[in-house]
C-alpha cells in the first residue's frame, strides 16, 4: 500500500527551521527501527531507534515517529543546524534478521 | 575509543584483477558485518559473522567473492576477479550482540573503483 509520507530524495532547510524526514518501510514484521547519519565519506552513524511497540521516540533535538498502519517512519530534527547536513537513511530489522536500509534523502542546512 | 578501521580507505583497479579489504572491529565486538553500498543507496549487507562464524552469507555473490575472519577480530574481503559492477563503497561494522538497541558501529568504508 501506499505510505502517508512522500520520500524525497532531497530536503533543503535553513538554519534553525524544523526538520522531517520521511522513510516507508515494507514489511509488517519489523520489530526495530533505526534512523542512520551519513557525512560524505564516512560510514553511517547511529541516532535513534525505536520499537515497534512505541509510536513515538525522543532524543537530543530528534524525535522518530512510527506509524505501523500505514507502515511510515519518520524523523524530526529540531532546531536544525549545518551540521545536520547529511543522508539520513531509515533502516528496519526483524528479530534474529539483518538490518535492511531504505533510500537515503539527502539534507542540506544553508545558514 | 578507536572505532571500526578499514583498510584501504580507496581502491582502484581493472577489472579482473583481485582485491582484499581489511576491517579491524571495535575491541569486544563479536559481531562484524561486511555491507556493500551503491552511490545513492542505502548499505546491502553481504556478510555477517558472529565470533568466527558466518551466520548469513545469503547475499554474498560466493563466485568471486570471499570472506573470513579468523580468531573472531578482524576480518579480511576479497573478490577475485572484479567485475566493472563492483564499484561501490564497502563498509564494515561491528556490534556487541545481543544488543537491546541493534545498534551498529560502521566503519568509514573503502571505495572501490574497477576499471
Amino acid at each position: 500500500g501506499e505510505s502517508v509520507g512522500l520520500h524525497l530524495p532531497t530536503l533543503s532547510v535553513q538554519e534553525g527551521d524544523n526538520s522531517i524526514i520521511n522513510c516507508a518501510y515494507s514489511n509488517s514484521a519489523s520489530d526495530y527501527f533505526i534512523w542512520y547519519k551519513q557525512e560524505s565519506g564516512k560510514g553511517p552513524q547511529f541516532i535513534i531507534d525505536i520499537r515497534s511497540n512505541m509510536d513515538k521516540r525522543q532524543g537530543q533535538r530528534v524525535t522518530v515517529l512510527l506509524n505501523k498502519t500505514v507502515k511510515h517512519l519518520s524523523l524530526q530534527i529540531a532546531a536544525t543546524q549545518p551540521g545536520d547536513s547529511a543522508v539520513y537513511f531509515c533502516a528496519e530489522k526483524e528479530a534474529g534478521t539483518a538490518l535492511i536500509f531504505g533510500k537515503g534523502t539527502t539534507l542540506s542546512v544553508s545558514s | 575509543e578507536a572505532g571500526v578501521v578499514q583498510s584501504p580507505r580507496y581502491k582502484i583497479i581493472e577489472k579482473k584483477q583481485p582485491v582484499a579489504f581489511w576491517c579491524n572491529p571495535i575491541s569486544g565486538h563479536n559481531t562484524l558485518y561486511w555491507y556493500l553500498q551503491n552511490l545513492g543507496q542505502g548499505p546491502e549487507l553481504l556478510i555477517r559473522y558472529e565470533n568466527e562464524e558466518a551466520v548469513d552469507d545469503s547475499q554474498l555473490p560466493k563466485d568471486r567473492f570471499s570472506a573470513e575472519r579468523l580468531k573472531g577480530v578482524d576480518s579480511t574481503l576479497k573478490i577475485q576477479p572484479a567485475e566493472l559492477g563492483d564499484s561501490a563503497v564497502y563498509l564494515c561494522a561491528s556490534s556487541l550482540e545481543p544488543n537491546l538497541r541493534n545498534e551498529q558501529f560502521f566503519g568509514p568504508g573503502t571505495r572501490l573503483t574497477v576499471l
